[in-house]
């Protein structure tokens, strides 16, 4: 079982949807979570970054992070066609926070 | 202030040859992690150096070998190629500074180097 857990979609939503992304993961070390975007062969761009649990809004991005259920999410409001891409969670555990363990991706389609 | 930069972009290689990628960090940046990223496999951790030791490795074959320079940048090495070393070769940098405790660990990765090995 790996150690992030991150369904790769495709998942399509229309213009003006909300996105809603997750992962779970099972090394309870995990203290640095984040969300990266990565277009087609580009490569990742950090979204949204948090430390140990909490919520953080950016624009239109709010991550949450459920340390107790070992849950991270992700929803993008107001869905735009630039939207589509893959969507990657990261995390690292503080006495290794170079090394980061990543989902497999989540693909997501914008259609207008 | 200038990204990530990875040199080269592309690259063809054959079986059993040799490989040099090259990464230039963020100015000020002292910790480069590489990561492989493939379609099965997705991206998974190689190393990362910080003021030129090795301080973390991923679980990968003794193939693959980095090393880091007094100036940051950071080069990649994968000896006696095969079929599946075919990916994109990411590299990362991280700042060890910042006003919030968990600010040094943002990575900002490079275009990557598509490595293709026939």
């Amino acid at each position: 079982q790996k150690e992030v857990e991150q369904d790769p979609g495709p998942l399509s939503v229309p213009e003006g949807a909300i996105v809603s992304l997750n992962c779970t993961y099972s090394n309870s070390a995990f203290q640095y979570f984040m969300w990266y975007r990565q277009y087609s062969r580009k490569g990742p761009e950090l979204l949204m970054y948090t430390y140990s649990s909490g919520n953080k809004e950016d624009g239109r991005f709010t991550a949450q992070v459920d340390k107790s259920s070992k849950y991270i999410s992700l929803f993008i409001r107001d869905s735009q066609p630039s939207d589509s891409a893959t969507y990657l969670c990261a995390m690292s555990a503080t006495d290794s926070w170079g090394k980061l363990q990543f989902g497999a991706g989540t693909q997501v389609v914008v259609t207008p | 202030k200038a990204g990530v930069t990875q040199t080269p972009r592309y690259l063809i290689k054959t079986r059993g040859q040799q490989v040099t990628l090259s990464c230039s960090p963020i100015s000020g940046h002292r910790s480069v992690s590489w990561y492989q990223q493939t379609p099965g496999q997705g991206l998974q951790f190689l190393f990362e150096y910080f003021s030129e030791t090795q301080r973390n490795k991923g679980n990968f074959p003794g193939r693959f070998s980095g090393r880091q320079f007094s100036n940051s940048r950071s080069e990649m090495n994968v000896s006696t190629l095969e079929l599946g070393d075919s990916a994109l070769y990411l590299c990362a940098s991280s700042s060890t500074s910042g006003s919030a405790l968990g600010a040094k660990n943002i990575q900002y990765f490079g275009a990557g180097t598509r490595l293709s090995v026939l």
